[in-house]
């Protein structure tokens, strides 16, 4: 299957600074990611769709202003959480099809803790 | 409220036994995948179905889509502890965005 990585894994970062996290598509091309957020024990929400070369689209309740997507190529797509707080403490995860198909491979996950 | 409703949310139960997991809606969906995660890790695709009435079989593994393709499960048979993870449902409906289910925690007892 198509492999999908991320970095990094684990990040800490005190509230009020910005976190920067990759979504790599390693042996296929991604016009297309998703960006989701996982809470403990719960199913993964929707955050966005990014999209190569243009603006991402945001789910609804989802503020663009705070996390802020970049997909400057086919194969890398970055979400980018402005002024971390605690609550945005949580476990992302970003996706991509693989072309021609709606089945979707998942990254790892980067583990964010906001102190 | 959730467009793809999965039962049961949790399930554990004896090494050797039978399980069986439900994804129900009221929407049509083009396709459903069901994938199982680990604690800590990315959800790892398991199966994608498209077919109405269809049935696919991975090992000890068997995935129905409803004939109306808006309800689908999943059968393990023998279950090992292996199998433990938290199992979701996916559907799409025409593109690639997917709808989750609230997902099933399976926990299976040596």
């Amino acid at each position: 299957g198509a492999v999908v990585s991320q970095h990094p894994s684990r990040v800490i970062c005190k509230s009020g600074t910005s976190v920067k996290i990759e979504c790599r598509s390693l042996d296929f091309q991604a016009t297309t990611m998703f960006w989701y957020r996982q809470f403990p024990k719960q199913s993964l929400m929707l955050m966005a769709t990014s999209n190569e070369g243009s603006k991402a689209t945001y789910e609804q309740g989802v503020e663009k202003d705070k996390f802020l997507i970049n997909h400057a190529s086919l194969t890398l797509s970055t979400l980018t959480v402005t002024s971390a707080h605690p609550e945005d403490s949580s476990f992302y995860i970003c996706s991509a099809p693989t072309s021609g198909s709606y089945e979707q491979y998942f990254g790892p996950g980067t583990r964010l803790t906001v102190t | 409220t959730q467009l793809l409703e999965q039962s049961p949310q949790f399930l554990s139960i004896q090494e050797g036994e039978n399980l069986t997991v439900y994804c129900n809606s009221s929407s049509v969906f083009s396709s459903l995948q069901w994938y199982r995660q680990e604690p800590g890790e990315g959800p790892v695709l398991l199966v994608t179905v498209v077919t109405g009435g269809e049935v696919k079989k991975l090992k000890r593994l068997t995935f129905q889509f409803g004939d109306a393709r808006k309800d689908s499960s999943l059968h393990i048979t023998a279950a090992q502890p292996g199998d433990t993870g938290l199992y979701l449902c996916a559907g799409a409906r025409g593109d690639y965005k997917l709808s989750f289910g609230a997902g099933t925690t399976v926990t299976v007892r040596a």
